[in-house]
């Protein structure tokens, strides 16, 4: 079936630091890959989404890009801020197996300090 | 644009009793999906409506979990009777179509089960 895995967090890095989250996908056919973000105590928001090989997502700094090739979908930044402290879902929706449910990855929590 | 709309945010229930939770999408979203999140875990789904009829339920332990959307806009998910592993956040999603892309998600509601 279809799966999303994540790096293993936590993650701690210091204001102005590179981020990266990896994430690897397994699905049947082509999947749209996503980016969720969940702040402490909101809702998950979509962050960035790619619906094909080679698509680059990008949102509030945040850069993504589709790799068919690697079943790939990591997630950077350049210069993260404290304020990008939350928990991160890389997430798929393979449409052909599972209609548009979303399958989830674990989630990384990213905390930056100041 | 109001968004997803869930009640309640908490509750705490002893095993063996019966809990529901509401969910009120974003006007005009024929697709609602919940989601259970255990903690540390990524959110899974356990049942996706188009308007008022189900399409996906096959993650749904229906011996004791059931949902309904009556007149294809609010929705309900109940549990009967409560085990203490049903100890997670439901999450409640919309979208305009069944078209795989994004979803809007709710707040979520705290359960937790002694």
């Amino acid at each position: 079936g279809d799966s999303v895995t994540q790096m293993e967090g936590p993650v701690t890095l210091s204001e102005e630091a590179f981020l990266t989250i990896n994430c690897t996908y397994t699905a049947t056919g082509y999947p749209s890959l996503f980016w969720y973000v969940q702040y402490p105590g909101e809702g998950l928001q979509l962050l960035l989404k790619a619906t094909k090989a080679d698509d680059k997502g990008s949102n509030k700094g945040f850069e993504a890009t589709y790799r068919k090739e690697t079943t790939s979908f990591h997630l950077e930044k350049g210069s993260v801020q404290v304020s990008d402290s939350a928990v991160y879902f890389c997430a798929l929706s393979a449409r052909e197996t599972s209609g548009s449910r979303l399958t989830f990855g674990e989630g990384t929590q990213l905390t930056v300090n100041p | 644009e109001a968004g997803v709309a869930q009640s309640p945010r908490y509750k705490i229930i002893e095993k063996r009793q019966s809990v529901a939770f509401w969910c009120n999408p974003i006007s005009g979203h024929a697709t609602l999906y919940w989601y259970q999140q255990i903690l540390g875990q990524g959110p899974k789904l356990l049942i996706q409506f188009q308007n008022n009829g189900v399409v996906d339920d096959s993650q749904l332990p229906k011996d004791r979990f059931s949902a309904e959307r009556l007149k294809g806009v609010d929705s309900t998910l109940k549990i009967q009777p409560a085990k203490l592993e049903d100890s997670a956040v439901y999450l409640c999603a919309s979208s305009p179509s069944l078209g795989g892309g994004e979803q809007y998600f709710g707040p979520g509601t705290r359960l937790t089960v002694t």
